[in-house]
């Protein structure tokens, strides 16, 4: 089974300032992470994904994140954040051996609240 | 990419009503869908899973009873709310995904139930 935990509940960043969303994971098998945006009283949309090969995944919109095996961690960075991506992110994992019927475990979600 | 149709989008309706929700992939057969319930400023709960043509595999704690999920094609899985009550209140988002197990979960814009 797999586990996944957010450190920060809410992430308050003025405008261009850079900005890094945490998340670590537990799990016993090897693993897929992801990362979604939820704007309000949205659905979730996938920002990005690490499946395998190189461990930093780049969105289009200038958000990465770097899986670190040894820590356990996916953490979302973005060098200079706007008024736009004021949003709900919420990291999740599958792990590699599960069913494809196996749902993603969500992390309990960091409101990134960008002020100018 | 990959898109999610969930329908209604909000409903109020009175207690003691059956609502039902639709949740559709347009562009590609979902092998398996997922329905979640959100609680205002926390994560995504998952209720079950449902695998096309077969019964819906519930979470534990969810009752089967309750929140009845058909799958009856690749493209379409309803949620049906039955005598619904104020508790039931809440948001609800369905995701699919398609063949493969490292597909991510696309995810439906989320349904609004508030019962009076």
């Amino acid at each position: 089974a797999q586990s996944v935990t957010q450190l920060d509940s809410q992430v308050p960043v003025f405008e261009e300032a850079p900005v890094e969303l945490r998340c670590n994971y537990s799990s016993s098998v090897s693993v897929y992470l992801f990362w979604y945006v939820q704007y309000p009283n949205q659905g979730l949309q996938l920002l990005l994904k690490y499946l395998s090969g190189s461990t930093l995944v780049e969105s289009i919109n200038g958000f990465e994140a770097e899986f670190n095996k040894s820590q356990t961690s996916f953490h979302l960075r973005k060098p200079s954040v706007h008024i736009s991506d004021t949003a709900e992110y919420f990291c999740a994992v599958t792990g590699k051996s599960n069913q494809a019927g196996t749902a993603l475990i969500f992390g309990k979600g960091t409101t990134l609240s960008v002020s100018s | 990419g990959a898109v999610v149709s969930q329908h209604p989008s909000w409903v109020i309706c009175k207690s003691g009503t059956s609502v039902k929700i639709e949740c559709r992939s347009l562009d590609f057969q979902a092998t398996t869908m997922f329905w979640y319930r959100q609680f205002p400023k926390q994560s995504l709960m998952l209720m079950a899973t449902s695998n096309e043509g077969s019964k819906a595999t519930y979470e534990q704690g969810v009752e089967k009873d309750k929140f009845l999920i058909n799958h009856a094609s690749l493209t379409l899985s309803t949620l049906t709310v039955t005598s619904a009550h104020p508790e039931d209140s809440s948001f609800y988002i369905c995701s699919a995904r398609g063949t493969g197990v490292i597909g991510p979960q696309h995810f439906g814009d989320g349904t609004r139930l508030s019962i009076l």
